[in-house]
């Protein structure tokens, strides 16, 4: 049972490439997240998805897309990169009914930085 | 606009006493929140939830509190590790009335545990 799967862990990139960060549950969760960690600004949400074919916009949606054509997947793509965009990205997923003592379960995080 | 604020972005204490964490929200609509814990280079784990329906939840030497009125929680951890050093986090959600997955974080407190 591998959890949350983030590739790659690291990744430079140059103004204007784009490029897609990979995110894979084995837990058959139905909600997926994903968030960027900038030093003093916590963790802010990207996008995030109820369900396959489900996905709506977070706090800082800007730059980026997402789709989830399968439960297991949810890849977070960057069209255009630009040096903003450097930051820890992490994926996360939920069963999608919360009980009392249970959250979102985090992946590793994909440390990206644009240059 | 920060939904979920936690204004200490430090606290240090010594081991074995209380390390007392804080977190404001503006949202009334959230009514599901958690506690997450951070070390570096790694992703968040989760520490301890608490819904809108009660006021105190308990797991070990956590110990999540809820003021709905003040719109404020807190994370008391008793008594207090070197190992808990870590960044911790307070997220929030409205599971309950949207059912959106949609989990909002804090910036983050570093606490420094020492020996």
């Amino acid at each position: 049972n591998a959890g949350v799967t983030q590739t790659p862990k690291f990744q430079v990139l140059k103004t204007g490439q784009s490029m897609t960060l990979q995110c894979a549950q084995d837990m058959n969760h139905e909600y997926m997240s994903w968030y960027r960690q900038d030093p003093g600004m916590g963790l802010r949400l990207i996008h995030y998805s109820v369900g396959a074919g489900i996905t709506d916009q977070g706090e800082v949606p800007n730059g980026y897309n997402v789709s989830r054509s399968t439960t297991e997947d949810f890849p977070l793509r960057l069209l255009s990169a630009a040096p903003s965009q450097t930051s820890v990205y992490f994926c996360a997923s939920n069963p999608g009914q919360v009980t009392f003592n249970y959250g979102y379960t985090f992946g590793s995080g994909t440390r990206l930085t644009v240059v | 606009d920060q939904q979920v604020k936690q204004n200490s972005p430090s606290l240090s204490v010594q081991e074995g006493r209380i390390s007392i964490l804080n977190c404001d929200y503006t949202n009334s609509m959230f009514d599901y929140f958690l506690w997450y814990k951070k070390y570096p280079a790694e992703g968040p784990t989760f520490l301890i939830s608490i819904s809108s329906i009660k006021d105190k939840n308990e797991d070990g030497r956590f110990t999540v509190f809820l003021n709905k009125s003040a719109k404020h929680l807190s994370l008391h951890i008793v008594p207090s590790q070197p190992g808990d050093s870590a960044v911790y986090f307070c997220a929030a959600s409205a599971f309950g009335s949207s059912n959106t997955g949609k989990l909002i974080f804090g910036q983050g407190t570093t606490l420094q545990v020492k020996p």
